[in-house]
Formats: C-alpha cells, sequence, structure tokens
C-alpha cells in the first residue's frame, strides 16, 4: 500500500507568490517523522524542512513551512514568496520510527515551475 | 558540508554488463542507502546498509546487490543489467536511529542507460 500519496498535478506558480504542495501519508505509527525534499533539473536532492509527529508546532524553515494536520494525516508544504530558482520536483517522505533504522519512504512527487 | 559523492555522474552499458555505482560519504554515517528513481514512480528503495557488511533489501531488491567493505563506501551491483534497470539511481546517507531531525543526505545521482 502506498504509505505517501502526492497527487496533485504539475504547478505554474507566478514569481513572489506563495504555493502549497499537498502529501497525505499513511501509518499506524505513533512516532515518525516527515520530510520534504527538492530536486531541482540537477538531480540533486535538497532536504527543506521536517516535522516530527509529537511536534507541536508546524515546522518553518525560511520560506519554507510545513502545516501538519494529524489527525487527517497530511503534511502540506507551503513555499512563500516564490522565487525562479523554486522550480523544481517536490517530495514528500516518512519515516516509521518503529523500525528504528531512518528509512524513508518518498511519494511520488510534485513538479513546480515558477513563472516571472 | 555533508559529501555523498557518487563516482558517476552518467554511465551507458550494454545488456548483461555487469555494473558497479560507487558511493562515497564523509560524515561517518553509519547508514547507507540506494534509491532508484524513475518518472511517476517517485524514489524506491532498493538496498541499505545500517553498518559494514551489514545489509537489507528495500523495496526493489531484485536484479541488485550491494557491497559494504568500509563504512564510507557503497557499492551497487547490477549482476547483469537490463535494459529495465536503466535508470537514475541515488545514494544517501545519514546517521543510525530514528531521532528528530535525523537527516538524509544524497548524491547527485547516476543516470544510468542499458541498451
Amino acid at each position: 500500500a502506498q504509505k505517501i500519496t502526492q497527487t496533485q498535478p504539475g504547478m505554474f506558480v507566478q514569481e513572489k507568490e506563495a504555493v502549497t504542495l499537498d502529501c497525505t501519508y499513511d501509518t499506524s505509527d505513533q512516532s515518525y517523522g516527515l520530510f520534504w525534499y527538492k530536486q531541482p533539473s540537477s538531480g540533486e536532492m535538497i532536504f527543506l524542512i521536517y516535522q516530527g509527529s509529537y511536534d507541536e508546532q508546524n515546522a518553518t524553515e525560511g520560506r519554507y513551512s510545513l502545516n501538519f494536520q494529524k489527525a487527517r494525516k497530511s503534511a502540506n508544504l507551503v513555499i512563500s514568496a516564490s522565487q525562479l530558482g523554486d522550480s523544481a520536483m517536490y517530495f514528500c517522505a516518512m519515516r516509521e520510527d518503529l523500525y528504528g533504522n531512518n528509512r524513508l519512504a518518498f511519494g511520488k512527487g510534485n513538479q513546480v515551475v515558477v513563472i516571472p | 558540508d555533508v559529501k555523498v559523492t557518487q563516482s558517476s555522474r552518467y554511465l551507458v552499458k550494454r545488456t548483461g554488463e555487469k555494473v558497479f555505482l560507487e558511493c562515497v560519504q564523509d560524515m561517518d554515517h553509519e547508514n547507507m542507502f540506494w534509491y532508484r528513481q524513475d518518472p511517476g514512480l517517485g524514489l524506491r528503495l532498493i538496498y541499505f546498509s545500517y553498518d559494514v557488511k551489514m545489509k537489507e533489501k528495500g523495496d526493489i531488491p531484485e536484479g541488485y546487490s550491494v557491497s559494504r567493505e568500509k563504512k564510507e563506501r557503497f557499492s551497487l551491483i547490477l549482476e547483469s543489467a537490463s535494459t529495465n534497470q536503466t535508470s537514475m539511481y541515488l545514494c544517501a546517507s545519514s546517521f543510525s536511529g530514528a531521532f528528530s531531525g535525523n537527516t538524509i543526505y544524497f548524491g547527485e545521482g547516476s543516470w544510468l542507460t542499458v541498451v
């Protein structure tokens, strides 16, 4: 069964606008971690932000914030004030802490294109 | 800065060849991973290793093997390459344990084409 679901089609975003990328997850574990990565066309995976399942506040890192809704099992990424360099694939991933091995399951990704 | 280095960025190999993809990390991480990335499928875990000479199968281990003789180096081996193994391969590493903020760091990827 798919553990991470990212279903949005490719998105075009106007520069300086905010964009929200949806991510829902499936786990029966109480302790888990959620990650977002960015992959530009060069191929490298860049870590953006982390949210632990017991964290009470939504994570923020600069222009990135994570809208964590535990009851709905969603962990949406919000990018504020989009820049041209934000054009990339974005992947949501989950670690289930039960296994203790830091292994991540990834979603299929969201393509974002920022237009001037 | 954490550095995960994959030895080859682009490779073209023939069907049936034995292929080695090498990965080295410089952060003394216990864990190392090999993922495969295909359009529309995201990243799928092939194998991971949590210590020298230790390995565990991921979600799609068929057709692959791995070797970890030294802590900093993790090799992915395609014993007999096939065209359906044409893909991008990503190596990653992290500290062991599922603790808050334990980030996985990735290499730049190796684009493998099997003809």
